[in-house]
């Protein structure tokens, strides 16, 4: 059973544009909630995260908004770059569980310059 | 120094043959994962170390096996490869458990014939 879910699949932007990543979850004993970025030909590597007692989370271009109630969440990167283009899991953690992280299956951004 | 290695990058094996993948890392990380990822889906857990002690998801407890002889270096072993092994293989380092943050490294393709 997928419990991250990630849409779309895949999303195109124009450079300058703000691109907008949705992930939902059905645990609603999840607390946390880490994004990966992955470039091509290298691993995933963490992005930007929140835990559910926030509802939003700014890091520069990127940001998490956290709606609990609907368990959902999205990530909006604005003035999307080329260099922005990769694929991004949400991911998702429950504190009772050693280390198991429970990843969606991305979404592959691709900014057109 | 947050570099995971992993060895070989591509890897083409026979049905049911023996396949062995490794991973290394230098940050003197705790927990070392193993996760299956296949084409648009979601990178999946199949077992982790926490410093010694084997963790091995339910799902894939008789498909992989794995060894950590010492605190850097974590083996993943296939001991008949089916067509249905062909994936990336990525090997992720942290250093405690819970949330911290994993670090992945570029992935072992595997190709099984």
């Amino acid at each position: 059973q997928q419990q991250v879910r990630q849409s779309p699949q895949s999303l195109t932007v124009w450079e300058g544009e703000t691109a907008i990543l949705n992930c939902s979850y059905e645990d609603s004993t999840f607390n946390y909630f880490p994004w990966y970025q992955q470039f091509p030909g290298e691993g995933p590597a963490l992005l930007i995260s929140i835990s559910s007692v926030s509802d939003k989370k700014e890091d520069g271009r990127f940001t998490i908004f956290f709606n609990k109630r609907e368990k959902k969440l999205s990530l909006h990167i604005t003035d999307s770059q080329p260099g922005d283009s990769a694929t991004y899991f949400c991911a998702a953690f429950r504190g009772s569980a050693l280390g198991r992280l429970h990843f969606g299956a991305g979404t592959q951004l691709i900014v057109i310059p | 120094d947050t570099t995971v290695k992993q060895n070989p990058r591509y890897k083409l094996a026979r049905v049911g043959k023996p396949v062995n993948l490794i991973c290394s890392q230098t940050m003197n990380h705790d927990t070392m994962y193993w996760y299956q990822k296949k084409p648009n889906q979601a990178p999946k857990l199949l077992l982790f170390y926490y410093d010694k002690i084997l963790n091995r998801e339910a799902d894939t407890f008789e498909k992989f096996q794995s060894s950590r002889p010492n605190n850097s270096f974590c083996s993943l072993y296939i001991g008949s490869a089916g067509l249905e092994y062909s994936a990336m293989y990525l090997c992720a380092s942290s250093r405690g458990k819970g949330q911290d943050t994993q670090y992945f490294g570029p992935g072992t393709r595997l190709l099984v014939l």
